[in-house]
């Protein structure tokens, strides 16, 4: 089983261009979140979206976009990169916000 | 503000056990989890507690204490490839997850 992919794996983007990070989960999870780790730091979450059709704004919502169309799909959008914004981008789903969370294999984004 | 603290590196030898503390302040409390992380890969979930005690899983066990606001990750009869990062996470009154910088546990032979 696929569980949660997430796309691309690792990429490197010039400051001032658009990117969308693309995650999809195969478990019919109802809840979905995006966190951001960087070194020293414990995962800070994004964005989230408790069911399709809503989204809602978590610790460091700043620059970053999410949309909820379907219960598949919850794709990450970064307007105008800084290289602030350099890291490792987790998704992950849970079947309801009071479960277990499970993540994908990481996006390693780098803005110079 | 909501706090999770847990030591940032540790040291154990193969075969040995080694406990990994994580002690926590947050805004309401709804269970706590401890994941853990192999280094370029994804944390993987390992164990939730929401009520007082023990849990026991395998060679993993882990505590809590609520009035305390204190949680330990047990590990027992190690082997090398658990030599990770253990990641403690609280999940607070509005349903997120706080996350602590996470445990790097080196494992010598």
């Amino acid at each position: 089983t696929a569980g949660i992919t997430q796309a691309p794996t690792s990429q490197i983007l010039a400051a001032g261009r658009s990117m969308t990070l693309r995650c999809t989960q195969d478990m019919r999870h109802n809840a979905m979140y995006w966190y951001r780790q960087d070194l020293g730091l414990g995962l800070r979450l994004i964005h989230y979206s408790n069911t399709a059709g809503t989204t809602g704004k978590g610790e460091v919502p700043d620059g970053y976009s999410v949309s909820r169309a379907n219960t598949d799909d919850f794709p990450l959008t970064l307007a105008s990169a800084v290289p602030s914004q350099t890291s490792v981008y987790f998704c992950a789903s849970s079947p309801g916000t009071a479960d277990t969370q499970y993540f994908g294999p990481g996006t390693r984004l780098t803005v110079l | 503000g909501q706090n999770i603290d847990q030591p940032t590196e540790m040291t154990a030898t193969e075969g040995a056990i080694v406990q990994i503390n994580c002690t926590y302040q947050t805004s309401g409390f709804n269970g706590l989890f401890w994941y853990q992380q192999h280094a370029g890969e994804a944390p993987t979930f390992l164990s939730y507690n929401v009520l007082d005690g023990l849990e026991e899983k395998g060679r993993f066990s882990s505590f809590l204490s609520r009035s305390k606001g204190y949680s330990y990750l047990l590990l027992k009869e190690l082997q090398m490839k658990d030599s990770a990062s253990y990641l403690c996470a609280v999940r607070d009154g509005n349903y997120q997850l706080i996350w602590g910088a996470g445990t790097k546990l080196i494992i010598k032979p």
